[in-house]
């Protein structure tokens, strides 16, 4: 079975630190999403990687970095919490697939990091 | 662009009675299509998928969809809720017009199910 593990299942931190969430995954996955999600707006997309290194950005970066020196470990990055970062934060990654405009390839979450900025 | 319409935030059944849970997609390409649960403050887990193969797809816990492609549905039913299945149940399509998805999902709202005794 997949593993997707996030370091941290609940956060608090203070409005203006730097917050560095972990996601680590055990299956040679070469995908990885960072998802934000709050009621009544679902699952939004903040960045994804698709190999070492390489990111992209997703619906709602602004305010988020990523970091993704091994294929194993896709980090998230808040430059300078605020309070409107407030929110669950789900890890995800997932197997390349067949090449092209569609994926076959189903996505494995992690339990979420619920992280409360104050 | 890909999109996904969950018909009703909130379905509350008895426990023993149909679950159907509602999931329209838009998508200009084939699309691949998913459906996942999440129980309270756990991360998402994959329900059943449909990848082409066959258009009625068997999942875990008992559950099936439909995928047709004339209606651009795939509803998500069990033919009898058990309390165990309340939780909040997301719809997904893959794919993207152009270029490469990399995977990447859409997901649909979400539905929460309330199971009554």
């Amino acid at each position: 079975d997949v593993k997707v593990t996030q370091s941290s299942r609940y956060l608090v931190k203070r409005t203006g630190e730097k917050v560095f969430l972990e996601c680590v995954q055990d299956m040679d996955h070469e995908n990885m999403f960072w998802y934000r999600q709050d009621p009544g707006l679902g699952l939004r997309l903040i960045y994804f990687s698709y190999d070492v290194k390489m990111k992209e950005k997703g619906d709602i970066p602004e305010g988020y970095s990523v970091s993704r020196e091994k294929k194993e470990r896709f980090s998230l990055i808040l430059e300078s919490a605020s309070t409107n970062q407030t929110s669950m934060y789900l890890c995800a990654s997932s197997l390349y697939g067949v090449a092209g405009v569609s994926s076959n390839q189903p996505q494995h979450f992690g339990d979420g990091t619920r992280l409360s900025i104050l | 662009a890909q999109s996904v319409t969950q018909l009703g935030s909130h379905v509350s059944v008895s426990e023993g009675a149909l679950v159907l849970l509602r999931c329209n997609y838009s998508s200009s390409v084939p699309p691949y299509l998913f459906w996942y649960v999440q129980y309270p403050n756990q991360g998402l887990q994959l329900l059943l998928k449909y990848t082409s193969a066959a258009t009625l797809v068997k999942g875990i816990n008992g559950f099936e969809a439909e995928f047709k492609k004339s209606e651009t549905s795939f509803h998500l039913t069990k033919p009898s809720a058990h309390m165990s299945d309340a939780a909040e149940y997301f719809c997904a399509v893959s794919g993207i017009a152009g270029g490469t998805s990399y995977g990447k999902l859409t997901f649909g709202q979400g539905t929460i199910l309330t199971v009554h005794p």
